[in-house]
């Protein structure tokens, strides 16, 4: 089976950096990936990891070290937009499953 | 315009009343899934779609079915709901997946759609 595990909530102040890390098992790895989800809305993509390494994105970049079973999902500048859940989700097990964590929800104060 | 959409967005329905949930993509996209979400819990996959006529079960598909008839569409069937099921529920495509594991923003991508608030009594 699977398992994912990302903290429940991190606060931060306007123009600060956080770090979410998402430790994952799984039988069958295929990649990382991060979602955002504004209250109400729809998860959007906002990040991938296949192979180990530092993926960036303007001012949002994403870890994977496969052989830790980790990744972590960084924003940079943070800004009051940023208040959100965000989740890590692995491809894993069978080519199309996937399993998401259940997710870190970020504060932003001013 | 470029979209996964459901319908109906809200749905409140009883006991054992038979009800379809249906999703649409216009991106062409050779994979669809449907997940439920609920407080805490994150979302959980209940059935994925490779290609047409090509599902799979996910980590909860008890009490769900699904058919791919055509690629742009996956309807999502509760055959007789429980409150159990009650729960939001959402959509997802994506174009394709590598065979590998080279990445690239362009795989594992994939497109929510608004979501349906189903609610059993």
């Amino acid at each position: 089976g699977q398992s994912l595990e990302q903290p429940s909530e991190v606060t931060a102040v306007e123009g600060a950096i956080v770090q979410i890390n998402c430790t994952y098992q799984t039988s069958g790895f295929y990649g990382l990936s991060w979602y955002q989800q504004h209250d109400g809305g729809a998860p959007t993509f906002l990040s991938y990891n296949g192979l180990d390494g530092l993926e960036e994105t303007g001012r949002f970049s994403s870890f994977l070290s496969r052989s830790d079973s980790y990744g972590y999902l960084l924003l940079q500048e943070l800004q009051m937009k940023d208040s959100a859940s965000y989740f890590c989700a692995v491809r894993g097990g069978s080519w199309g499953k996937f399993q998401f964590g259940a997710g870190t929800q970020v504060v932003v104060t001013p | 315009e470029a979209q996964v959409t459901q319908n109906p967005r809200y749905l409140i329905t009883v006991t054992g009343k038979k009800l379809t949930v249906t999703c649409s993509q216009n991106m062409n996209h050779e994979y669809m899934s449907w997940y439920r979400q609920d407080p805490g819990l994150g979302l959980r996959q209940i059935y994925y779609s490779m290609n047409v006529e090509v599902t799979d079960k996910g980590d909860v598909p008890e009490g769900y079915k699904v058919s791919r008839k055509e690629k742009r569409n996956f309807p999502l069937i509760l055959e007789s709901p429980s409150p159990n099921q009650t729960s939001l529920y959402f959509c997802a495509s994506s174009l394709y997946f590598t065979t590998g594991t080279s990445g690239g923003a362009s795989t594992d991508t994939q497109y929510f759609g608004p979501g349906t608030r189903l609610t059993v009594l």
